[in-house]
Order: C-alpha cells, then structure tokens, then sequence
C-alpha cells in the first residue's frame, strides 16, 4: 500500500513564527497536494506539484509557500503564522489519473 | 472555487439498514469519481472508484452508482455498522485541463445509531 506520512499529528505555535509542515510518500508518485480544512468549508487547496522543483497555487495560497526538492518529500511552509491559520492539514499524493493517498493530518493550532 | 456538491450534510441510520450519500456534480466532462472516508481525527481513506465509462460498482458493502444524464453520483453503504460513521466525500476528476487535481465536495457526515 502506498503510504503517506505526515511528520506531526499536532502541533502548537505562537504567532509570527515559521512553521513546517513535512509530508512524504513512499510509491514515486508525480504528485502531491496540500490541503488545509476548516468546518463547513471543506477541503481548501493550498497548493500541488505534479513534479520536482515545480509548484502551482491551489485555491487559498496566501500566507503560504512549499518546498519541493525530492520526489517523496513535500512540504508546506508558514512564512509567519497567524491564528487564522488554526486548521487542519492534509497531505495528498496521486499517481496519474487515479484517486489521491492522503495522510492522517497535522492538526496545527497557532496561539 | 469550484466543489462538487453534497444534498446532504448530514445523514443518521439506524444500526442495520442501509445508507445512501448523494453527491452532485457540475461537468459533464469528469471521467473518474471517488469516495472517500474520513474518521475523526485522521485522513480521509478511499472507498470506491468509478470512471465514467461505468454506471455501477460494488465493492465490500459499497456500491457506487453513477447517472451521467443527471450528473449524479451516490454511494450505498449495505447493513450499516456503527464502525461505518464518519464523514464521507466525493471527488472528481476533470477530464479537460486536468492537472492532476480532485475537485472535492463538502462532505455528508454519517451518523449511526445502535
């Protein structure tokens, strides 16, 4: 089964800091995505890359940019955390056309 | 941005009977569609897939239909177990323009009672 491993399930940081967020699969698969979700609004893109080095914006961007420097490894970068931040976050992989692996989540709390 | 919709967002069986989910989507051009299941607390895992060349696939007690005509997707869950509770979304994949992504619907929250 391909796996994707997200490095915390928890975390907790204060405002203004930079904050990482590590995701990593374990089947070669082109892409990966980034989600954040909130109640009531579903699952957000942040953003995806189909390939090494190469990134796109997803639908809610702002206040975040990504790393993309090995095949297995995506990770999402809070430049300087804010409160409304406060969320979960759900990594994704995908090979091809078939349905996304997800990860079990960081759960992010920004005090 | 775009979603793909639910009817409902919440949905509570009985212990026993069966269950239907039902999600709508907007392009006629989507060829895959997917259910996943999410727990409290943890990522959301795959149930059932179908591609839009296919109107019916079941699975261990899951059966996904597909109506192209009306662009409706359900997913029935047969003899529903408490362990069944849970949030469940659809997902579509765009055939045109594709980039890879899934366009994800709200979510119908699965209720079972004993």
């Amino acid at each position: 089964d391909v796996k994707v491993t997200q490095s915390s399930r928890y975390l907790v940081k204060r405002t203004g800091e930079k904050v990482f967020l590590e995701c990593v699969q374990d089947m070669d698969h082109e892409n990966m995505f980034w989600y954040r979700q909130d109640p009531g609004l579903g699952l957000r893109l942040i953003y995806f890359s189909y390939d090494v080095k190469m990134k796109e914006k997803g639908d809610i961007p702002e206040g975040y940019s990504v790393s993309r420097e090995k095949k297995e490894r995506f990770s999402l970068i809070l430049e300087s955390a804010s409160t409304n931040q406060t969320s979960m976050y759900l990594c994704a992989s995908r090979l091809g056309n078939l349905g996304y692996t997800f990860g079990s989540g960081t759960r992010l709390t920004v005090v | 941005g775009e979603s793909v919709g639910l009817h409902l967002p919440t949905l509570s069986v009985q212990e026993g009977d069966n269950s239907i989910i039902n999600c709508a989507y907007s392009n006629s051009a989507s060829d895959y569609f997917i259910w996943y299941k999410q727990e409290s607390g943890k990522g959301p895992q795959f149930i059932i897939d179908i591609r839009s060349n296919m109107d019916k696939r079941q699975g261990q007690r899951v059966t996904v239909l597909l109506n192209k005509t009306v662009k409706h997707l359900s997913l029935q869950i047969a003899a529903t177990q408490p362990g069944d509770s849970a949030v469940y979304f659809c997902a579509e994949n765009r055939a045109s323009g594709n980039t890879g992504k899934l366009i994800f619907g709200q979510g119908t929250t699965l209720q079972v009672k004993p």
